[in-house]
């Protein structure tokens, strides 16, 4: 079993939409929960961190299930611009050693 | 300015051959590393240095060997160049373990 999971997609959903996607973790020690966003053939970015308490960041938000060891971003109004693979991490030990998903593909159609 | 720079950014060599990549950052980060990304874009931690000292190290043939002569510099070099070490190699930095600021990558084809 893979440490983070992520369904690869792609989701192909129409601009102005709300996607959600899940990620799930292995090790019930993960302290620290990040999404990242890769555009293609470009370097990933920090999208936000996820918090205990879940938390927003305009239109994203994240939400953390500790008991079912999940972690989920929704994205409401969805743009062009939010085409790209959302890559979900995980911390187990530290926040030196993070373990990566695999990442979901968004595209975006307008 | 550029935050993290890697060179260079594309890398096209025989294989058995050696070669290096470099990378740099300007944000007064104490932890550097790098990551490798294949073909199925898993990104997978190689190594890690903390104020130059090897903090991580993932199993790697030892034919990648990291070198940090600063704070702000780590280099990979690998030896002998397999097929299989064809991927984008990442670098990346952070302040005592927190937000990863990635280079924009190093795409490594090995013929």
């Amino acid at each position: 079993r893979k440490e983070v999971e992520q369904d690869p997609g792609p989701f192909n959903v129409p601009e102005g939409a709300t996607v959600a996607f899940n990620c799930t973790y292995s090790n019930s020690a993960s302290q620290s929960f990040f999404w990242y966003r890769q555009d293609c053939r470009k370097e990933p970015k920090l999208l936000m961190s996820v918090y205990s308490s879940g938390n927003e960041d305009g239109r994203f938000t994240a939400q953390l299930n500790r008991a079912s060891q999940y972690i989920s971003l929704l994205i409401r109004d969805s743009k062009l611009s939010d085409s790209a693979t959302y890559l979900c991490v995980a911390g187990p030990y530290s926040n030196y050693q993070l373990i990566w998903g695999a990442g979901t593909k968004l595209i975006i159609k307008p | 300015d550029t935050a993290v720079s890697q060179t260079p950014k594309y890398l096209v060599t025989q294989m058995g051959n050696d070669k290096s990549i470099k990378c740099e950052q300007n944000l007064g980060h104490d932890t550097m590393y790098w990551y490798k990304q294949d073909s199925k874009k898993f990104l997978k931690i190689m190594f890690s240095y903390n104020n130059k000292e090897l903090i991580i190290n993932e199993t790697v043939p030892n034919r990648f060997s990291p070198k940090s002569p600063d704070k702000a510099h780590l280099n990979l070099h690998i030896n002998s160049l397999e097929l299989g070490d064809s991927a984008v190699y990442f670098c990346a930095s952070s302040a005592r373990g927190n937000t990863q600021y990635f280079g924009p990558g190093t795409r490594l084809t090995v013929l």
